[in-house]
């Protein structure tokens, strides 16, 4: 399966400071990817579909002004939460999907943290 | 209503013991399903896909209802190793996964 890698792995930042997370596919192109979010003793929640050369598709009640997305390449997508406050800390996880279409293959997750 | 729901838990047993979960999925349309296992603080791992004619991958087997629209997942002969969170995922090909809220097994000695 696809090797997924995100960066940083946590992450500690101040109210109104803007934290950028990498999502990188190592060995596969992915013309999408997704990001999730996870609060503690939740379920994954999707928050965007991230298209290469186009515009993120943000789920219904997701700022798409406040978490920017950006997919500049086939093994590249960036989430950027900006203006963070305490409530967007949070587990950030990506995933694409593979050759095989209900193949989706997880990055090892952002952990957020807003003080 | 939520599309995919699964037992609360937590689920506390034995090692030795059989444990069953279960979860429900309200969109007609979804055509794949899966089992995911997460530990604390780490990304969900695929456990296994979810057939109608049901699978098997050794302790653990799953289920499908399509008419029901529910899923199983059945493990036996419980490890300590076992306990984390088990995920239940809807999807259409393509798209997102939908994941339930997660039932929480702990195994212990």
């Amino acid at each position: 399966g696809a090797v997924v890698s995100q960066h940083p792995s946590w992450v500690i930042c101040k109210s109104g400071t803007s934290v950028k997370i990498e999502c990188r596919s190592l060995d596969f192109q992915a013309t999408t990817m997704f990001w999730y979010r996870q609060f503690p003793k939740q379920s994954l929640m999707l928050m965007a579909t991230s298209n290469e050369g186009s515009k993120a598709t943000y789920e219904q009640g997701v700022e798409k002004d406040k978490f920017l997305i950006n997919h500049a390449s086939l093994t590249l997508s960036t989430l950027t939460v900006t203006s963070a406050h305490p409530e967007d800390s949070s587990f950030y996880i990506c995933s694409l999907t593979g050759t095989l279409s209900y193949e989706q293959y997880f990055g090892p997750g952002t952990r957020l943290t807003v003080t | 209503r939520k599309e995919v729901e699964q037992d609360p838990g937590p689920f506390n047993v034995p090692e030795g013991a059989t444990v069953a979960f279960n979860c429900t999925y309200s969109n007609s349309a979804s055509q794949s399903f899966f089992w995911y296992r997460q530990d604390c603080r780490k990304e969900p791992k695929l456990l296994m896909s979810v057939y109608s004619s049901g699978n098997e991958d050794g302790r653990f087997t799953a289920q499908l209802n399509r008419a029901s629209q529910y899923i199983s997942l059945l493990i036996r002969d419980s490890k300590l190793s076992d306990s984390a969170t088990y995920l239940c995922v809807a999807s259409q090909a393509g798209t997102a996964l939908i994941f339930g809220k997660g039932t929480t097994l702990s195994v212990s000695s």
